[in-house]
């Protein structure tokens, strides 16, 4: 699973309220993402990492925030929820454990956050 | 923008049969393909992959086949199994860093 860990794995919450999800690795790959997984659309990038405290957007970034002030945990912000962001989000991983090179694409997911905006 | 489909949604075989997974893509800039398998409830679980100055790839029971001149991707898996029941995405490489482009998916049901 390349020790890839979501948390919380649930979650329901009230419209209007912060949300924070939280991607834990522990074989320090540089490259980290997150993406939502809705019906019909498949996964979708939402922010990626290059690096400590490098981010940059997805293709559905609006209304989410990231923060990455450590290799091993990436951080997605839902600064006010609302229930279109109501989805499954998986976070990935890729590139050399160790940062040792840059070619490698593969991209390794975590188990999936389930959350649920009332 | 550029995208990855898929030409079949859903795909049901008998155990034991070969199966053929199809995919198309759209951008002949893509270098990189993955496909991947995801079971009821969990991520995506990384197969096989394969580099765009590649044909065929083999693994252990799958193949991936490109063919580049009508932006094409399979996945043959073969003595299907019970437990290769899932939904099976294949994603391109379009940057040099490595964001992935999905496809929708495409059910596989085995039955037994």
């Amino acid at each position: 699973d390349a020790g890839i860990t979501q948390s919380p794995r649930h979650k329901v919450t009230e419209t209007g309220t912060p949300v924070t999800l939280r991607c834990h690795q522990t074989e320090n790959h540089r490259y980290m993402y997150w993406y939502r997984q809705d019906p019909g659309h498949g996964l979708r990038l939402i922010h990626y990492s290059y690096g400590v405290k490098d981010t940059d957007k997805g293709e559905v970034s609006d209304g989410y925030s990231v923060s990455r002030s450590k290799t091993e945990d990436f951080l997605l912000t839902l600064e006010s929820a609302t229930s279109s962001q109501t989805s499954v989000y998986f976070c990935a991983i890729s590139g050399s454990p160790g940062g040792r090179g840059t070619s490698d694409y593969e991209q390794y997911f975590g188990p999936g956050t389930r959350l649920t905006v009332t | 923008g550029e995208s990855v489909g898929l030409h079949l949604p859903t795909l049901s075989v008998q155990e034991g049969d070969n199966s053929i997974i199809n995919c198309a893509y759209s951008n002949s800039a893509s270098d990189y393909f993955i496909w991947y398998k995801q079971e009821s409830g969990k991520g995506p679980q990384f197969i096989i992959d394969i580099r765009s100055n590649m044909d065929k790839r083999q693994g252990q029971r799958v193949t991936v086949l490109l063919n580049k001149t009508v932006k094409h991707l399979s996945l043959q898996i073969a003595a299907t199994q019970p437990g290769d029941s899932a939904v099976y995405f294949c994603a391109e490489k379009e940057t040099s860093y490595g964001k992935l482009t999905f496809g929708q998916g495409t059910i596989l049901t085995v039955h037994p």
